[in-house]
């Protein structure tokens, strides 16, 4: 049983299009995250909901648009998109105010041509 | 704000050596650490945690110790097998506020037999 789901795996799309990328969890976690890996490796945090309510965005364009419809399903929107959009996309979800880690999904690699 | 320094990579081992990479950290409070470790086209596990200072997390014979002291969290393993061959990710979280994790930059790890 996966714990935390995303789809798809790979994601190959040209600039300018729109596209979407879903992540479930089964664990019974209140938060779910969206973090962005660049091509170094480095991991930051994008987004993150708790019971539905949006309570991290940090500073990332307006054609990025998370979607909670419940606590165990975080999807995210992505408008317009461009070049520098190529990265490794991971999900995770963890239980607000608990020291236990974060759960990550296997990640969605976008390629934008 | 929070920050996570870790030693840089890459680093390249022999089969059955001594292995350290350095970890430390800037944060308010009193953060929960974490080492997470990518294979190769996989995405994040977390690989050992500890939630107060002086607490040593451990698994796979890996050990890591939280100074207060030195705000360190350094990662160690006695003898390093081909299979440990990863990518290195340290992490801190706050248990006050959304807890999203702050990553390290990374440490590639390649084990040569």
């Amino acid at each position: 049983d996966t714990a935390v789901s995303q789809t798809p795996k790979y994601l190959v799309t040209q600039m300018g299009n729109d596209k979407s990328i879903k992540c479930e969890q089964n664990l019974g976690h209140d938060t779910m995250y969206w973090y962005k890996q660049d091509s170094k490796k480095f991991l930051k945090i994008m987004f993150s909901y708790n019971n539905k309510e949006l309570i991290i965005n940090e500073t990332v364009p307006n054609r990025f648009s998370p979607k909670s419809p419940d606590k165990a399903h975080l999807n995210l929107h992505i408008n317009s998109l461009e070049l520098g959009d190529s990265a490794v996309y991971f999900c995770a979800s963890g239980d607000r105010g608990s020291n236990q880690p974060q759960h990550f999904g296997d990640g969605t690699r976008l390629s934008i041509l | 704000g929070n920050s996570v320094t870790q030693m840089e990579g890459p680093v390249t081992l022999s089969e059955e050596a001594f292995l350290t990479i350095n970890c430390t950290y800037t944060a308010t409070g009193y953060p929960s650490l974490f080492w997470y470790v990518q294979y190769p086209g996989e995405g994040l596990q977390l690989l050992l945690k500890a939630t107060k200072a002086d607490d040593k997390g451990s698994n796979k014979g890996f050990e890591a110790t939280y100074r207060k002291e030195t705000t360190s969290f350094h990662l160690e393993k006695g003898s390093v097998q081909v299979s440990d061959s990863a990518v290195y990710f340290c992490a801190l979280s706050n248990i006050q506020g959304a807890q999203k994790l702050v990553f390290g930059q990374g440490t590639r790890l390649t084990i040569n037999p």
